[in-house]
């Protein structure tokens, strides 16, 4: 199957400062890719659909100025947590789209701010 | 909007037989999906359902009736490695397709 990867895999960050996470489709082309938070012990929360050469699409909720999403080529998405907070300590997943269903996840960042 | 129900943990003896109901409400839909997440690891793809009936693949098999809402993930000859987190996803019919996850089933596998 097709392959998504993530970078970093985990971070520390300290409380007000910016950190970026990468999201490439390896060996397929993705259009759209999805921004996921999980917090211990909860399901996947959508936090906007990513598209390449367009804005991202935000979810109800998600402040689109803290949580900048770039999607700059077909094999890239970027999301960066500007200003993070330790309540902005989670694990945070990325999916590709490939095809007509087939939605890919990276491995995922855990961050942690301190 | 969606809304996706599923049970909240389920027990099961290895060997066995388990089936994880899932139901959902939605404005649009377009496809349901079945996905497996071991604890801290990312959800990766068990099954998907766009038309009504049993999709079979290996020891999963998911079910699909659109008229009810509802949905199943059947999953038999159980193993303790099956223990994990099963979400249910529903796509959107939007332009963007977007992916809206239940709360997950946390299935525990007993010898």
């Amino acid at each position: 199957g097709a392959v998504v990867s993530q970078h970093p895999s985990w971070v520390i960050c300290k409380s007000g400062t910016s950190v970026k996470i990468e999201c490439r489709s390896l060996d397929f082309q993705a259009t759209t890719m999805f921004w996921y938070r999980q917090f211990p012990k909860q399901s996947l929360m959508l936090m906007a659909t990513s598209n390449e050469g367009s804005k991202a699409t935000y979810e109800q909720g998600v402040e689109k100025d803290k949580f900048l999403i770039n999607h700059a080529s077909l094999t890239l998405s970027t999301l960066t947590v500007t200003s993070a907070h330790p309540e902005d300590s989670s694990f945070y997943i990325c999916s590709a789209l490939e095809r007509a269903y087939e939605q890919y996840f990276g491995p995922g960042t855990r961050l942690t701010v301190t | 909007g969606q809304n996706i129900d599923q049970p909240t943990e389920m027990t099961a003896t290895e060997g066995a037989i388990v089936q994880i109901n899932c139901t959902y409400q939605t404005s649009g839909f377009n496809g349901l999906f079945w996905y497996q997440q071991h604890a801290g690891e990312a959800p990766t793809f068990l099954s998907y359902n766009v038309l009504d009936g049993l999709e079979e693949k290996g020891r999963f098999s998911s079910f699909l009736s659109r008229s009810k809402g509802y949905s199943y993930l059947l999953l038999k000859e159980l193993q303790m490695k099956d223990s994990a987190s099963y979400l249910c996803a529903v796509r959107d019919r939007g332009g963007y397709q977007k992916v809206t996850f239940g709360t997950g089933t946390k299935l525990q596998v007993i010898p």
